[in-house]
């Protein structure tokens, strides 16, 4: 079975902190992507990757910044967190399309409140 | 413009109904695929049926179905005998082809199917 994990499911952090959300997945997939969800807006994607340090903005990129040196570990920061920050966030991963369209996984979200 | 609207943001069906979620999306390209999403009340995505857009036949898989009528750019799923466990947000996605080959997915704002005893 494919895995993705992300490392809190709930996060509580303060204006102006410096916040990593990790997101690690076990199938060895080339793709990586953040989301964030909101209430009547879906899921917005923020950043994704389709190598390792190799990074492409989303929608959304505003406030954030990414990393990824290990295939397997895609990690979102938010380099001076906001309250316009609160939000869910979701991590995926899917295989290098070669001219397919694979679905993308998903791992259960961290729900981040900034105060 | 949206690639992917979803109208209806709240729907009911009685226990063993079918009923159908509506999706309309928009793109020039002609390839692409069509996905669509179950997010329970636990969070996570779940991935339930894809169609491609040179997919002769409509997709299924178990009591999901995809309702595919690509003149119109609809992509309706389509959920036969409902079960109580399939109350949840739904959402339908598109993914076009990129020159980075990640495909990226748009969203649309979902609907929250309640299944009534």
């Amino acid at each position: 079975d494919v895995k993705v994990t992300q490392s809190s499911r709930y996060l509580v952090k303060r204006t102006g902190e410096k916040v990593f959300l990790e997101c690690v997945q076990d199938m060895d997939h080339e793709n990586m992507f953040w989301y964030r969800q909101d209430p009547g807006l879906g899921l917005r994607l923020i950043y994704f990757s389709y190598d390792v340090k190799m990074k492409e903005k989303g929608d959304i990129p505003e406030g954030y910044s990414v990393s990824r040196e290990k295939k397997e570990r895609f990690s979102l920061i938010l380099e001076s967190a906001s309250t316009n920050q609160t939000s869910m966030y979701l991590c995926a991963s899917s295989l290098w399309s070669g001219g397919r369209f694979y679905e993308q996984y998903f791992g259960p979200g961290t729900r981040l409140t900034v105060t | 413009a949206q690639k992917i609207t979803q109208t209806q943001p709240g729907m009911f069906v009685q226990e063993k109904e079918a009923v159908t979620l509506d999706c309309t999306y928009d793109t020039s390209d002609p390839s692409y695929g069509l996905f669509w999403y179950k997010q329970p009340s636990s969070g996570e995505m779940i991935f339930l049926i894809y169609q491609g857009s040179y997919d002769q036949q409509n997709a299924t898989e178990g009591r999901y179905s995809l309702n595919f009528q690509k003149a119109r750019k609809s992509a309706n799923l389509v959920i036969s005998a409902s079960q109580l466990g399939d109350s949840a947000m739904y959402f339908c996605a598109m993914r076009e082809a990129d020159q980075t080959g990640a495909n990226n997915l748009f969203f649309g704002t979902g609907t929250r199917l309640t299944v009534i005893p």
